[in-house]
């Protein structure tokens, strides 16, 4: 069974301040990670996946494949990063089936 | 382009009663999943369809269906609402698999 976790519910971080939203997952065989995220009155939108190595927004997240953890990172939090974020992961077996974990709310303070 | 449209947004039922949600992909999309969003089990996979087939999905009971026409709009079943139903339903479309999925708004199901 797959499984992704988000051990945070909420965070809250300066203005400035470098930000990390955790995720970890269990899957036996070599998963596709992503990073969802949902602005208040927006809908779902991709933030990030890992195969694509992009920086967007200035987030970041690297897939560490030993300790199963797939972190979002930026160095800088803006005060426009407040939302909620989801890590979520889809299986190599050719369908398009995401598992989300629970989302954090990330609350950037001014 | 035009995003992927749910409808309708809102909808409020009574126990017992069927509904039917609609969602129609971006044009071009032939892949199109469903997810259930609530407070308590978050987001889960519904199904998902690809050029009028159905291709994967989750762990729901057979009241929950759905299907896909010609032109891949896509329609979900609810028969003998339950009160834990009420639920934001969302639709994602993508070109083809292995490609990014495009969230909808979503329908807003209260059941009463």
């Amino acid at each position: 069974a797959q499984r992704v976790t988000q051990p945070e519910k909420l965070l809250s971080v300066f203005k400035g301040a470098p930000v990390e939203l955790k995720c970890n997952y269990s899957y036996s065989g070599s998963p596709e990670l992503f990073w969802y995220v949902q602005y208040s009155r927006q809908r779902l939108q991709l933030l990030l996946r890992h195969i694509s190595r992009e920086s967007i927004k200035g987030f970041t997240a690297d897939l560490n494949k030993g300790e199963t953890s797939f972190h979002l990172k930026k160095p800088f939090a803006q005060e426009e990063d407040s939302a909620m974020y989801y890590c979520a992961l889809r299986n190599n077996f050719g369908n398009e089936k995401l598992t989300f974990g629970t989302g954090t709310r990330l609350t950037i303070i001014p | 382009k035009a995003g992927v449209t749910q409808t309708p947004r809102y909808l409020i039922k009574t126990r017992g009663q069927q509904v039917t949600l609609s969602c129609s992909p971006i044009s071009g999309h032939r892949s199109v999943s469903w997810y259930q969003q609530t407070p308590g089990q978050g987001l889960q996979f519904l199904f998902e369809y690809f050029s009028e087939t159905q291709r994967n999905k989750g762990n729901f009971p057979g009241r929950f269906s759905g299907r896909q026409f010609s032109n891949s709009r896509s329609e979900m079943n609810v028969s003998t609402l339950e009160l834990g139903d009420s639920a934001l339903y969302l639709c994602a479309s993508s070109a083809r698999q292995g490609y990014e999925q495009y969230f909808g708004p979503g329908t807003r199901l209260t059941v009463t």
